[in-house]
């Protein structure tokens, strides 16, 4: 089955500063790779995705890129604010079974004002 | 009342205690999901039910025993838990197409603690 990995699991930046949280997946038949942010006390939520046909995708201030052959796909926060404080988690959809999704462990980002 | 909505939001219980969680989905969506939260760890997947079948169960102990009635509802029951149950409980939903999940919505979690 799947297994991802993230990394960093903290991670501290001034306002202004952009953050890059990284992940890795085991299974090379996944083919979609969401990110989901979950501020403190509340549920987590889809803040952008990318599917395995395209390499990069952007939103605003966050981006995510997708290197297949080496399994790895990263978020990108540019021009931090303190609301991007928050656990962002990675996930890769499961190419068995029903198509779950696996998440990683997570990354706890603080933005100092 | 829109999007996914959990009961109760907190739940302390004894080890031979009784408990259930509730879930409701207003989103149309045909697949419901159980998802435990500990701390430092990933987002665990417990059960999977679709269009009102459960189709996977990730080795879960029986002390816990899901229960969809219909396409909006699901259910966890609680019996005999542990301390180590102690999580965050979410519930979400997605809407599936085929094989694949779509994009997961979840609820706001109910927060378990076992004594």
């Amino acid at each position: 089955g799947e297994n991802v990995e993230q990394h960093p699991s903290t991670l501290s930046v001034q306002e202004g500063d952009s953050a890059v949280i990284k992940c890795t997946y085991s299974d090379s038949a996944s083919n979609y790779f969401p990110w989901y942010k979950q501020e403190l006390g509340k549920r987590p939520q889809l803040i952008i995705d990318i599917r395995s046909n395209v390499g990069e995708k952007k939103d605003q201030r966050i981006a995510v890129t997708l290197n297949k052959t080496a399994k790895h796909f990263s978020l990108h926060i540019t021009e931090t604010q303190p609301e991007d404080s928050a656990v962002y988690f990675c996930a890769a959809r499961d190419g068995g079974s029903q198509g779950n999704l696996i998440f990683g462990k997570g990354t706890k980002l603080s933005v100092k004002p | 009342e829109t999007g996914v909505t959990q009961t109760p939001r907190h739940l302390v219980m004894g080890m031979t205690n009784k408990k259930s969680l509730k879930c409701e989905q207003h989103l149309g969506h045909n697949a419901m999901y159980w998802y435990k939260q500990s701390a430092k760890k990933p987002l665990e997947l417990m059960f999977v039910y679709s269009l009102e079948e459960r189709v996977e169960n990730n080795s879960v102990p029986s002390r816990f025993s899901p229960e969809c009635p219909n396409s909006s509802h699901l259910f966890l029951h609680l019996h005999t838990l542990q301390p180590e149950d102690s999580a965050l409980y979410l519930c979400a939903s997605s809407h599936l197409q085929g094989f694949n999940t779509g994009e997961l919505f979840f609820g706001e979690g109910s927060r378990l603690t076992v004594l």
